[in-house]
């Protein structure tokens, strides 16, 4: 079975570009989380939904920031304009909580690695 | 809102010595799960256990195993006869059922096994 995958693996821009980073969850799963990676401030929630509903924005630090989940097969986060600072890994994860039998754990893609010149 | 500490920044040992991986928790859930993610230097975080607030028999699996204590907060974890393969940095984390799953991190800790 296929795993979260998220596009592109690696992008950089300049200051003042959009940039759009896409996650396709593993199928089945009804919890969608955005995390960003940085060395100063180690691994934070962005935003996360629940069956294509987004559940908690706060962690979305600016208006820059905005996650849309249109289907339940597709997720964005979407940066406009971009900053320097926003340069990090960008994590895409799925859970399964609903049912019986799963961990709830979180699978992670392979991460997005944003650079903003 | 829940908080993960691993005051463990950066650990180093030499191959073969056991360690063990700190962490302390705080919530005001009565039902929660605690998780340790592994992250190699290739990046990719993999998920290695989870734990239900209910449940706080250790667990050992090969040569890890995990000691969950209510009474502190805490849920370490311990390699044993550690070995290079297991360089990486292990994240802490935790989930609150009454808080829509959504999971925090600890900051990780460093852990660099040489040969």
């Amino acid at each position: 079975d296929a795993g979260v995958i998220q596009s592109p693996r690696h992008e950089v821009t300049e200051m003042g570009q959009e940039v759009t980073l896409r996650c396709k969850p593993i199928s089945g799963h009804d919890y969608l989380f955005w995390y960003r990676q940085t060395m100063m401030r180690g691994l934070e929630l962005l935003i996360y939904f629940n069956n294509n509903v987004p559940i908690d924005d706060s962690g979305m630090p600016e208006d820059r920031f905005s996650a849309k989940m249109p289907n339940a097969s597709f997720s964005t986060l979407k940066i406009q304009p971009s900053e320097p600072r926003d340069s990090a890994v960008y994590f895409c994860a799925s859970s399964l909580f609903s049912g019986t039998g799963n961990t709830g754990e979180l699978f992670f893609g392979e991460g997005s690695r944003l650079t903003v010149l | 809102a829940q908080k993960v500490t691993q005051a463990q920044t950066e650990i180093s040992v030499v191959e073969k010595e056991d360690v063990t991986l700190d962490c302390v928790y705080e919530t005001r859930d009565t039902t929660y799960y605690l998780f340790w993610y592994k992250q190699p230097p290739s990046g990719e975080l993999v998920f290695l256990i989870r734990r239900n607030s209910f449940d706080e028999q250790n667990e050992i699996s090969g040569r890890y195993s995990w000691n969950f204590q209510k009474s502190t907060s805490s849920f370490n974890f311990t390699i044993t006869a550690s070995q290079v393969v297991d360089s990486a940095v292990y994240f802490c984390a935790l989930s609150e059922a009454g808080n829509n799953n959504d999971m925090r991190f600890g900051a990780g800790t460093r852990l660099t096994v040489k040969p």
